[in-house]
């Protein structure tokens, strides 16, 4: 039982090259959600969806796009990297009021 | 504007002892609240959880007290173990249509041998 998995596992990027951090979960939850964890801080939403189709932002959302085009897989853009996006990026997906699972997260370094 | 707050970055405390992680929040639509315990490198785990509805909810040796009145909620690990040194966040979920989870920026509890 796989869970949350996230790849890469690190990563560094120049400043302006994109990349798409992959999500994938299978435990049928409809619930997904992208987080960012920036040393010594608590964890901020990036966006969330909610089902496959369906997608909103959270807290951070600059920066970053996101689709939700089946229930396992929730893919993480980023678009243009700057080094403000240099962070531990972590997914997650629950179902409804449950606790939420976390993939192991991606370090990412935009120099 | 931090929804959650844990006030106290780090914690040491002795083997054997009780620890005691607190946790304040604002918003008064929080309706589930949660701990999570996370190592280096790893993602968080789930460690614990308690409904507005109720005031305790124990498992095993963690215990989470809900104080709604005065928005506080606090986790209990009694005894210590050098296991538990990690990082443990507080979460709230607020009653609405996405439960998505507000995090407080934790507390590093180290137990020392």
């Amino acid at each position: 039982n796989a869970g949350v998995t996230q790849t890469p596992k690190f990563r560094i990027l120049k400043i302006g090259q994109s990349m798409t951090l992959q999500c994938t979960q299978d435990m049928n939850h409809n619930y997904m959600y992208w987080y960012r964890q920036d040393p010594g801080m608590g964890l901020k939403l990036i966006y969330y969806s909610v089902g496959a189709g369906i997608t909103d932002k959270g807290e951070v959302p600059n920066g970053y796009n996101v689709s939700r085009s089946t229930t396992e897989d929730f893919p993480l853009r980023l678009e243009l990297a700057a080094p403000s996006q240099t962070s531990v990026y972590f997914c997650a997906s629950n179902e409804g009021s449950t606790e939420a699972f976390f993939g192991q997260g991606t370090r990412l370094t935009v120099v | 504007d931090q929804q959650v707050k844990q006030n106290s970055p780090s914690l040491s405390v002795q083997e054997g002892r009780i620890s005691i992680l607190n946790c304040d929040y604002t918003n008064s639509m929080f309706d589930y609240f949660l701990w999570y315990k996370k190592y280096p490198a790893e993602g968080p785990t789930f460690l614990i959880s308690i409904s507005s509805i109720k005031d305790k909810n124990e498992d095993g040796r963690f215990t989470v007290f809900l104080n709604k009145s005065a928005k506080h909620l606090s986790l209990h690990i009694v005894p210590s173990q050098p296991g538990d040194s990690a990082v443990y966040f507080c979460a709230a979920i607020s009653s609405g249509s996405a439960r998505q989870l507000t995090f407080g920026s934790g507390t590093q509890l180290t137990v020392l041998p």
